[in-house]
């Protein structure tokens, strides 16, 4: 079936650091791919997605690039903010509108 | 700025009594998803409608939890009778149709179950 595997975190940075949180998956077909950020009492908000494979997304600074030949979507940011911090979570959907979720990576960015 | 809209956004209730959420979807999506969140099971989703209609429930312990929408503007998620181990945040999410599969997803009812 199709699945999602992120990174353990939380990952803790210094503010300006360069981010990379690990995303892979397992899915048939050709999915499209997605991050969303929940922040601290908040839903989720789609950050940035890409639907098929080369296709880099971008938003906010962030940016994830679809490769098919290592099933990953990473996401990367160049220098972090403090109000970067949040929970990320990498997700596919193969159609029909139903997204499949990892399990979320807590971002901690300190002063 | 239009988004989806949940209410209560937090109720505390007692074991045994019946908890009705509602959602709002924004206006013109046709799909509608309830998910539910907790620390140890992280993100699950429980049910989805497209066009008013259930497509997928499989996710929802069928004894004790409903979905319907009665009309395109609000989606009711009930449990009935709660229990503690539904304490949770509920999300609701609409999307529009077509291929880019964007959900939008509301604040969260914060259950609490005593």
């Amino acid at each position: 079936g199709n699945s999602v595997t992120q990174m353990e975190g939380p990952v803790t940075l210094s503010e300006e650091a360069f981010l990379t949180i690990n995303c892979t998956y397992t899915a048939t077909g050709y999915p499209s791919l997605f991050w969303y950020v929940q922040y601290p009492g908040e839903g989720l908000q789609l950050l940035l997605k890409a639907t098929k494979a080369d296709d880099k997304g971008s938003n906010k600074g962030f940016e994830a690039t679809y490769r098919k030949e290592t099933t990953s979507f990473h996401l990367e940011k160049g220098s972090v903010q403090v109000s970067d911090s949040a929970v990320y979570f990498c997700a596919l959907s193969t159609g029909f509108q139903k997204l499949v979720f990892g399990t979320g990576t807590r971002l901690l960015v300190s002063p | 700025d239009a988004r989806v809209t949940q209410t209560p956004r937090h109720k505390v209730t007692e074991m045994g009594q019946e908890v009705t959420m509602r959602c709002q979807p924004i206006l013109g999506h046709n799909t509608v998803f309830w998910y539910r969140q907790t620390m140890m099971q992280g993100l699950e989703l429980l049910a989805y409608f497209r066009n008013r209609a259930p497509l997928d429930d499989s996710g929802m312990p069928k004894d004790r939890f409903s979905a319907e929408m009665p009309d395109a503007t609000l989606a009711t998620l009930k449990i009935q009778p709660s229990e503690p181990r539904d304490s949770a945040v509920y999300f609701c999410a609409s999307g529009p149709d077509g291929p880019l599969l964007e959900q939008y997803f509301g604040p969260g009812t914060r259950l609490t179950v005593t």
